[in-house]
């Protein structure tokens, strides 16, 4: 079974509007972590934001905000004000605690891409 | 600090051939990871090491070899190359220990197998 599950491949949006893209999880620990990440057209990887199972309110950072609804396993990323400089495939990824230790291991979804209109 | 380097960038082999990824960082990190990026499939895990002398398989371990003899470097070895290798091939590395401290990844080695 798909652990992280990103439902909408492509994506569109207007300059200076907000966005939603969708991530549902499935694990049965009760620690965990949730990471989004984006790609531009360059490749690389770059840590959007972060979101601990425990932690009781949403993650922001800046214009990103993580929607996140425990009971529903849903980790959806919010951008505000979409940029064009926004436009990029975006990973929503996930850590598990892993019985006690916490391996280098990320598990991801397989992105959304986004594409921001002038 | 560099970060997390990878190299080559860009590399075409012939199916059958052998070839090693590199990969170092200077951070000190103790984790350091590989996955593979497929298009529609995200990135999955290939290995991942714990520290110096330490290794494990990921999700897609098969036709890939990895050591770590150092904390700095993870290197990627492909013993006889095939076309589904074809693929782009990040390194990552982190802290050890926490769920939240942050994967840094490399650029990336875009492989072509023909």
């Amino acid at each position: 079974a798909q652990k992280i599950t990103q439902t909408q491949p492509g994506m569109f949006v207007q300059e200076k509007e907000a966005v939603t893209l969708d991530c549902t999880y499935d694990t049965s620990d009760q620690s965990y972590g949730l990471f989004w990440y984006k790609q531009p057209s360059s490749g690389e990887m770059i840590f959007l934001i972060y979101q601990g199972s425990y932690d009781e309110q949403n993650a922001t950072e800046g214009r990103y905000s993580l929607n996140f609804q425990k009971a529903r396993k849903s980790a959806n990323l919010v951008i505000s004000a979409s940029q064009l400089g926004d436009s990029a495939m975006y990973f929503c990824a996930m850590r598990e605690f892993a019985g006690g230790t916490s391996y280098g291991k990320l598990t991801f979804g397989q992105g959304t891409i986004l594409t921001v209109h002038p | 600090n560099a970060g997390v380097t990878q190299t080559p960038k860009f590399q075409v082999l012939k199916t059958g051939q052998s070839m090693t990824l590199q990969c170092a960082q200077d951070m000190n990190h103790e984790y350091m990871s590989w996955y593979r990026q497929d298009p529609g499939m995200g990135l999955r895990l290939i290995h991942y090491s714990v520290g110096a002398g330490i290794t494990d398989q990921g999700e897609v371990p098969n036709g890939y070899n990895v050591s770590r003899s150092t904390t700095e470097d993870f290197p990627l070895r492909l013993l006889s190359a095939a076309p589904s290798q074809t693929s782009v091939y990040f390194c990552a590395s982190r802290e050890r220990g926490g769920l939240y401290n942050e994967q840094f990844f490399g650029p990336g080695t875009r492989l072509t197998v023909l």
